[in-house]
Order: structure tokens, then C-alpha cells, then sequence
């Protein structure tokens, strides 16, 4: 099975922290992704990376920066936390190359106070 | 108009129904199609993925799909209290990624 960890279940932090939201997966997956999900809005994409070294920007990337340094771990940073990023931070990962089934963390819950 | 629409729900049925859910998608070049389910509070969880027109049944779930109507729907038979959930619709619209539906709350009652 595939096997998605995220570093936390919960984290609160102070606006204008830097935060590090860390993502593993063990299946040697090519395709990582992050999301952000907030009621009524769905699943909206922060970033997604393809390759080591390699990133793309979703559809709301502004506020978040993204780093991946080896194929199974995505980190998604927050440079300057602010409320508005207080939400649900799901990451996933595809195997890439036509199979494009994403398999989920088990999401980390941010507040920013 | 949004990329994947789904009916936000809640679907009710009782217990021993078939639970109907229904998606549509905008882009005709989609080629592959997605049904997560997630409980409150945890992450989504995928249950059936689905590339050509027809039907596909795993269990007690089946997905279908009609890309001339661009509609993917899942039925859910015997349904059972704990597959009161939100379904996500997922679609691949190119290159890797996915569009998500905001999902179809589910409610099953005893």
C-alpha cells in the first residue's frame, strides 16, 4: 500500500511565523502535490512537483513556497504565516507517467492565531 | 462555470438503498476519472478510478462514465451508516494533475 505521512496532525502558530509543513512518501512516487481545504471551497492546488528540484504552481500559490530536495519528501513553507492561512494541508502523491491516482496524507489542521 | 460539478448534497437514503452520486466535467479531452471518499475531519481516500465509457464495479461500487455527456456518476448498493461520507469527483484535465468537485455529503440512516 501506498504510505503518505505528514509531519503533523495539528499546528498552531503566530502570524508572521515561518512554518514547514513536511510531506514523505515511501512508494517512490514521481508526482507530489499540496493542497489547501477549506469548507465550501473544496480542494484547491498550492503546488505540485513532478521531479526532484522540480515545481509547478497550482492555482493558489501565493504566501507558500515549496522545496523538494529528494523524490519522497515535499515540504511546503509558509513564509509569513498569516490567518487567512488557517486551514486543512493535505499532500499527495501520483506514480506519473498516465497513472494518475493521487493517494492522501492524513492532512495537517494549521491555525494561525 | 466551474471544471467538475457535483450536487453538494446531503443525499439521504436509507439503509439497504442504492446511493446514486453524480458528476460532470467541462473539458471533452479529460481522459481519466476519480471517486475519493472522505469522512469529517480525515483525508480523502480513493475508491474507484475509472478511464473508459461504461461501467466499472468493484464490490459494491460502481462508476460510470459517459464522455459524450461528460458524466461520471458512482452507485453505492446495500448502503450501509458508515458510508455516510462526502464523495469527491476527481478528473484529470492534463498533465498529472486533478480538478476536484467540492464534493457530494452522503447520509445514510439506520
Amino acid at each position: 500500500d501506498v504510505k503518505v505521512t505528514q509531519s503533523s496532525r495539528y499546528l498552531v502558530k503566530r502570524t508572521g511565523e515561518k512554518v514547514f509543513l513536511e510531506c514523505v512518501q515511501d512508494m517512490d512516487h514521481e508526482n507530489m502535490f499540496w493542497y489547501r481545504q477549506d469548507p465550501g471551497l473544496g480542494l484547491r492546488l498550492i503546488y505540485f512537483s513532478y521531479d526532484v528540484k522540480m515545481k509547478e504552481k497550482g492555482d493558489i500559490p501565493e504566501g507558500y513556497s515549496v522545496s523538494r530536495e529528494k523524490k519522497e519528501r515535499f515540504s511546503l513553507i509558509l513564509e509569513s504565516a498569516s490567518t487567512n492561512q488557517t486551514s486543512m494541508y493535505l499532500c499527495a502523491s501520483s506514480l506519473g507517467t498516465g497513472y494518475n491516482e493521487q493517494f492522501f496524507g492524513p492532512g495537517t489542521r494549521l491555525t494561525v492565531l | 462555470q466551474k471544471e467538475v460539478e457535483q450536487n453538494s448534497g446531503p443525499l439521504s437514503v436509507p439503509e439497504g438503498a442504492i446511493a446514486s452520486l453524480n458528476c460532470t466535467y467541462s473539458d471533452r479531452g479529460s481522459q481519466s476519472f476519480f471517486w475519493y471518499r472522505q469522512y469529517s475531519g480525515k483525508s480523502p481516500e480513493l475508491i474507484m478510478s475509472i478511464y473508459s465509457n461504461g461501467d466499472k464495479e468493484d464490490g459494491r461500487f460502481t462508476a460510470q462514465l459517459n464522455k459524450a455527456s461528460q458524466y461520471v456518476s458512482l452507485l453505492i448498493r446495500d448502503s450501509q451508516p458508515s458510508d455516510s461520507a462526502t464523495y469527491l469527483c476527481a478528473v484529470n484535465t492534463g498533465f498529472q494533475k486533478l480538478v476536484f468537485g467540492t464534493g457530494t455529503r452522503l447520509l445514510v440512516s439506520p
